[in-house]
């Protein structure tokens, strides 16, 4: 299985600040890794897919990058509406599809 | 755009099966892979297996001993059986669906509103 980490596992950040998440598959992906956004109670919701590709409807505020192994999520002005939990995701090698374990981004 | 709608026993005892139903609402049934997804506060988001139009499967290798998902296309349906279930088993479990993956897009798309199980005698 390919094995995803993500660091780091919570972040305190204010509204306005510039965030960065990163995620390094155990193993090459290429491109096919996705962000998530899920906010509590709710199911994840797609943010990025093919490591860059913003999803429609998504804000330009978010931004992807990374191929092969590393990969980084942005935000570059954080918003009230972004304090959530956010996972990468790698479906390069199915079975299985794998998740990061999560960063909790929280108010500071 | 697809959307999913999902239903089933919240409650089992250990041993028992879980089962869990996903309706396919909008969108062409022949363009996805239906998917399982759990989530539990231990383990994070843990896929569980999926499946598509014609049958075709694919299980998480940790969970395929016990775990069957099966299609049904007069309905616009599918569903997770998960055999002989333990405390571990205790998670929200979440229907999704995801197109074929193409030129590093595949990602799943859409999701059910989760289903609480709790396993306990």
């Amino acid at each position: 299985d390919i094995q995803m980490t993500q660091s780091p596992s919570s972040l305190s950040a204010s509204v306005g600040d510039r965030v960065t998440i990163t995620c390094r598959a155990s193993q090459f992906v290429s491109n096919y890794l996705n962000w998530y956004q899920q906010k509590p109670g709710k199911a994840p919701d797609v943010l990025i897919y093919a490591a860059s590709t913003l999803q429609s409807g998504v804000p330009s505020r978010f931004s992807g990058s990374g191929s092969g192994t590393n990969f980084t999520l942005t935000i570059s002005s954080l918003q009230p509406e972004d304090f959530a939990t956010y996972f990468c995701q790698q479906t390069y090698n199915i079975p299985p599809v794998t998740f990061g374990q999560g960063t909790r981004l929280e108010v500071k | 755009q697809v959307q999913l709608q999902q239903w089933g026993a919240g409650l089992l005892k250990p041993s028992e099966t879980l089962s869990l139903t996903c309706a396919v609402h909008g969108g062409s049934f022949s363009d996805y892979y239906w998917t399982w997804v759990r989530q539990s506060p231990g383990k994070g988001l843990e896929w569980i297996g999926e499946t598509n139009r014609g049958g075709s499967t694919n299980y998480n290798p940790s969970l395929k001993s016990r775990v069957t998902i099966s299609v049904d296309t007069s309905k616009n349906e599918f569903s997770l059986k998960l055999a002989s279930v333990t405390a571990a088993d205790a998670a929200v479990y979440y229907c999704a669906s995801r197109q074929y993956c193409s030129v590093g897009r595949c990602h799943f798309s859409s999701w059910g509103q989760g289903t609480l199980v709790t396993v306990s005698s």
